[in-house]
């Protein structure tokens, strides 16, 4: 059945190492995104992308990458740049075509770093 | 800068009266406007949604509202019941394909 895979549910990570963030979906959409939630927190956008081999910053891009070499994957590289990293970490996908389409989400990826 | 504007941070009502959640938004360009419902450790769930051409739409108990020269929208839940308990998510896009949130509103239905 279609949806949008995040792997694993729980990270955890030392200080000072990057750690990439799983995104699968067989939706077949071209658009899909990262956010971040923090508690009490709604979700601010990081990264997204509209197509194979492009994407946009989001609002708090700082310390992330992303990367879009296929239609299905969209993996978030969380660097040891990132100051405050520990969060739990949303993917969703969405058609395009038009704008009337809404995201589907996955069941996020809840990554603590100490 | 946040764009998009969830004020109330909790509502709680009784079960069979109605909920109104409101959301207020900065920019012009927006122009489609959606609803996600939000429980702890989860993805948001879409619930409904409405374009910059019209002002109100319905699906069964929930309907939104869109007052686009005030910049506001709001979600009405009638009547509310206990399993609507959650966090509410306001959401808006642009013609870039991008979607900003605001900050949530729980819900609490109280029977």
């Amino acid at each position: 059945d279609g949806g949008i895979t995040q792997s694993p549910k729980y990270l955890f990570r030392k200080e000072g190492q990057n750690v990439t963030l799983s995104c699968e979906q067989n939706l077949n959409h071209d658009a899909m995104y990262w956010y971040r939630q923090d508690p009490g927190q709604g979700l601010r956008l990081i990264y997204y992308s509209q197509i194979v081999n492009d994407f946009q910053k989001g609002d708090i891009a700082e310390g992330y990458s992303v990367s879009r070499e296929k239609k299905e994957s969209f993996p978030l590289t969380v660097t040891s740049a990132q100051k405050n990293p520990t969060a739990f970490y949303l993917c969703a996908s969405r058609e395009t075509g038009g704008f009337l389409y809404e995201q589907y989400f996955g069941p996020g990826t809840r990554l603590t770093v100490t | 800068d946040q764009q998009v504007k969830q004020n109330s941070p909790s509502l709680s009502v009784q079960e069979g009266r109605i909920s109104i959640l409101n959301c207020d938004y900065t920019n012009s360009m927006f122009d489609y406007f959606l609803w996600y419902k939000k429980y702890p450790a989860e993805g948001p769930t879409f619930l409904i949604s409405i374009s910059s051409i019209k002002d109100k739409n319905e699906d069964g108990r929930f309907t939104v509202f869109l007052n686009k020269s005030a910049k506001h929208l709001s979600l009405h839940i009638v009547p509310s019941q206990p399993g609507d308990s959650a966090v509410y998510f306001c959401a808006a896009s642009g013609n870039n394909n991008d979607m900003r949130f605001g900050a949530g509103t729980r819900l609490t239905v109280k029977p």
